[in-house]
């Protein structure tokens, strides 16, 4: 079945980098875009950005310009999504989400178990 | 970037009753395609979210056919025929008609 699996929980001090990765299974890997989605402790859901697997073109949200970068590595169906220079409001669970095949097919309908990223000094 | 706002906020209600959940767009959603860039998402208690209704109207695979979505435009709503205990959560829409995706602000649904 669709799956997407990301790494596990991190503990980072400020100014520092975190790199979550998220494994894609049971579908074709390059045929899907992948969204990142943050949740910040009791709030609600907001869309970092995209990459498409097959050309690794992204487009981020502007609040993260500068600070975060989208990979994939094709030979192991796994996209990463690296956030830099680190502060405590970027404490959150980072969700990998699946993005539409087309124009009219369902958009987030897979998602990744979420990673709790923390950032304290 | 297009502001998404749902209401109500927060919404009790007993089982076997209809719920209704409205989100406005700060523009249009609606594609020359005739779809309309608008999905509710339910994020149930220590989860992921998870994909209700997307393009608006059409329900995702598994969803049960007490869930429903219409609207067009600016102005959607999703609505559950008869509440029960297993839909409590947070429900969300987004639109992913132009980046940024944007997400409205939840609304919490409690079983009174």
């Amino acid at each position: 079945q669709v799956q997407l699996v990301q790494s596990g929980a991190e503990v980072k001090k400020p100014g520092a980098s975190v790199k979550v990765s998220c494994k894609a299974s049971g579908y074709s890997f390059t045929n899907y875009n992948v969204n990142w989605v943050r949740q910040a402790p009791g709030q609600g859901l907001e869309w970092m950005g995209i990459i498409n697997p097959s050309g690794a073109g992204t487009s981020h949200g502007q609040r993260f310009q500068g600070r975060v970068t989208m990979t994939r590595d094709t030979s192991t169906s796994t996209v990463y999504m690296e956030l830099s220079s680190l502060r405590s409001e970027d404490t959150a669970v980072y969700y990998c989400a699946r993005g539409r095949q087309g124009v009219s097919g369902p958009n987030f309908d897979c998602w990744g178990q979420g990673t709790l990223v923390s950032v304290s000094s | 970037d297009i502001v998404m706002t749902q209401s109500p906020l927060s919404l009790p209600v007993s089982p076997g009753e209809p719920a209704s959940i409205s989100c406005r767009s700060g523009q249009s959603l609606l594609r020359t395609n005739g779809y309309n860039y608008l999905h509710w998402y339910l994020q149930k208690p220590g989860q992921s979210p998870q994909l209700l209704i997307y393009l608006a109207s059409k329900r995702a695979s598994g969803v049960p056919d007490r869930f429903s979505g219409s609207g067009s435009g600016t102005d959607f709503t999703l609505k559950i025929s008869r509440v029960e205990a297993d839909d409590v959560g947070v429900y969300y829409c987004m639109q992913d008609l132009q980046t940024p995706y944007t997400f409205g602000q939840g609304t919490k649904l409690e079983i009174k």
